[in-house]
Order: structure tokens, then C-alpha cells, then sequence
């Protein structure tokens, strides 16, 4: 199925960097999440983006949903070791469904 | 809040045997829930969407005879793999779709639970 471009794949990093990742699409979405996955669990939710323009954040975490509805980022900022994990966006459309990004592998060097 | 949780967490089987596995929508009610599978070091790629009260609706090339979708209630969904064979092994994932006060607008959130890993032997 259709997959939207989620970069980068992998980012190394010391811990108490910040982070950006980002997602865009050809398809124009009215709903992009952001999930974190740990090994062997489910996607955790990290932050829910409704309105094009839209800037949320969560403690260390923002993320903007954009202008023209194709693409997305993710912002962690002063990075620790538990921040280690796999990254997912998704685009949610009128049916409901989301496509989903392939993810960015995020490693943190204490 | 919007818990969902999965039963069993991990699962081997023998070949030829059938496995169901459990979603529960622990505090609200999911008219919609949604079934994923994932390979190892690959991204959710979504397998079918299951109604309550009606049938599943299938992606492209799942087979709906194979991955057996039942939706009794507003909390529970179950997948029940048929005749298993070690091709099926994998990440099995379900979500459940809060509809929260925005699902008129179009806006939705998706929540899943912590996965039922397979192992077809």
C-alpha cells in the first residue's frame, strides 16, 4: 500500500541534542500523528495534529502539521537516553485509515 | 486514558493449527478497529478494518478466508489466523479508533495495542 516518505531513516546522536524528523506525502491528509515504538511493544502515541498549520507540543516534543496538508515534523529537543526508539508518522484521511510512515530509528549516545 | 490491550502477547503454534488473537478497547468504545501486521524492521502495513456489527473490510491482498475478523462488540475484536504456516509468523497489531469529539470533523486518532508476536513452527 501507498507509504508516505519519512526521513531520516536513522539518526546517531549525544544525548542533550536536539532531533528533527519529517514526513511528506503526495496526498493531502486531515489528521497526521506521530507514534513511538519500542522493541516487541505497540506504537505509543505521541502527538495527534488536526488543522494545517497546527504547532503542538508535548514536554520536550513538538510537531507541525503543514500548510499544505502533504507533510509533517517532529521535533524532540534536549535528547536522553530513553528517547531511544523507532519513530512512526501517520496520515489519517476521511476513511479513516492511516498510512504510515517507515520510520526513523533514533539512537541515543549517553 | 484510551487503552487497548491484547491477548495473548506471544503465540507458538504448529503448522496447520488455527490462533485467535484478542483486542480489547479497555475505556471506550471502538466502532472501528484495525488490524496491522509488521515484519522486522518494517513499518505497519495494515491488513483490514473491522466494524462493529458488520463485516471486515480487507486491504488488497489479504486473504479474508485466511484472517478470520470478528467484531461482536463495541470493546473486543478478534483475528483468528486459519491454518497457520510459518509465512504467517509475525507482529500482529491491532489499533482501535477513539472517536472522540473530533471523529465528526474528520479528525481521528488511532490507539493501539502492544502487539501478538506469532510463531508458526
Amino acid at each position: 500500500g501507498q507509504q508516505l516518505n519519512q526521513s531520516p531513516q536513522s539518526m546517531f546522536i549525544q544525548e542533550g541534542e536536539d532531533v528533527s524528523m519529517n514526513c511528506t506525502s503526495s496526498s493531502i491528509f486531515n489528521t497526521w500523528l506521530w507514534y513511538k515504538q519500542d522493541p516487541g511493544e505497540g506504537p505509543v502515541l505521541l502527538i495527534a495534529l488536526y488543522k494545517a498549520g497546527e504547532l503542538t507540543s508535548n514536554g520536550r516534543l513538538t510537531a507541525q502539521f503543514g500548510i499544505t496538508r502533504k507533510d509533517s515534523f517532529l521535533n524532540i529537543s534536549a535528547s536522553i537516553p530513553s528517547d531511544v526508539g523507532i519513530y512512526f508518522c501517520a496520515g489519517g484521511g476521511s476513511n479513516y485509515k492511516l498510512t504510515f510512515g517507515k520510520g526513523t530509528l533514533l539512537t541515543v549516545n549517553p | 486514558g484510551a487503552v487497548v490491550s491484547q491477548h495473548p502477547s506471544w503465540v507458538i503454534c504448529k503448522s496447520g493449527t488455527s490462533v485467535k488473537i484478542e483486542c480489547r478497547s479497555l475505556d471506550f468504545q471502538a466502532t472501528t478497529m484495525f488490524w496491522y501486521r509488521q515484519f522486522p524492521k518494517q513499518s505497519l502495513m495494515l491488513m483490514a478494518t473491522s466494524n462493529e456489527g458488520s463485516k471486515a473490510t480487507y486491504e488488497q491482498g489479504v486473504e479474508k478466508d485466511k484472517f478470520l475478523i470478528n467484531h461482536a462488540s463495541l470493546t473486543l475484536s478478534t483475528l483468528t489466523v486459519t491454518s497457520a504456516h510459518p509465512e504467517d509468523s509475525s507482529f500482529y497489531i491491532c489499533s482501535a479508533r477513539d472517536p472522540g469529539p473530533f471523529a465528526r470533523q474528520g479528525r481521528h486518532t488511532q490507539y493501539f495495542g502492544p502487539g501478538t508476536r506469532l510463531t508458526v513452527l
